[in-house]
């Protein structure tokens, strides 16, 4: 089954600098990579999705990168802001049938005023 | 906008106890999940359903089972509560395997 990993585990940036998260999966039939924002107490929400036709998509200041020669996706927050502070998750799944999504093990993102 | 509900925001159990979370969602959604929250392990994948009295395994479906009798509940079932089940449950549905998932609040299940 499908593998993801997921570093750093904690990152703590500036306001107003760029934080990067990074996820490495196993399965090369995967192609749906989104990004999940868990904000503390609340539940885990969307913020973006990248599918394998596409080596970039931006969405104002998070973008998501894919390189699906070397398995591996990452997320990029420009310009943090206090209200970013919260657990981040990427996923992986294929994009056919009844398939399921595989999660990384979060990253608790700091965003230091 | 897509609501899932699950019944109870805690829950105390005690070990050995049967015990049932319920989730409801209300978008004709085919596809539904129960996750397990721990901190360092992020979501991991019980048990999940892409139609009516269909279920799959996930990847730790050890001590759970599930009930999908109405496309809009999906039930999950701890036959005998362990304290090693203490945990954050996320119930979740989408339109398919890859479409964006909507969350419940989660029950905070504690076993004693």
């Amino acid at each position: 089954g499908e593998n993801v990993e997921q570093h750093p585990s904690t990152l703590s940036v500036q306001e107003g600098d760029s934080a990067v998260i990074k996820c490495t999966y196993s399965d090369s039939a995967s192609n749906y990579f989104p990004w999940y924002k868990q904000e503390l107490g609340k539940r885990p929400q969307l913020i973006i999705d990248i599918r394998s036709n596409v080596g970039e998509k931006k969405d104002q200041r998070i973008a998501v990168t894919l390189n699906k020669t070397a398995k591996h996706f990452s997320l990029h927050i420009t310009e943090t802001q206090p209200e970013d502070s919260a657990v981040y998750f990427c996923a992986a799944s294929r994009d056919f049938g009844n398939e399921k999504l595989t999660f990384g093990t979060g990253t608790r993102l700091t965003i230091i005023p | 906008d897509v609501k899932v509900t699950q019944s109870s925001r805690y829950l105390v159990k005690r070990t050995g106890e049967k015990v049932f979370l319920e989730c409801v969602q209300d978008m004709d959604h085919e596809n539904m999940f129960w996750y397990r929250q721990d901190p360092g392990l992020g979501l991991r994948l019980i048990y999940f359903s892409y139609d009516v009295k269909m279920k799959e395994k996930g990847d730790i479906p050890e001590g759970y089972s599930v009930s999908r009798e109405k496309k809009e509940r999906f039930s999950l079932i701890l036959e005998s509560a362990s304290t090693n089940q203490t945990s954050m449950y996320l119930c979740a549905s989408a339109w398919t395997g890859s479409s964006p998932l909507h969350f419940g609040n989660g029950t905070r299940l504690t076993v004693t």
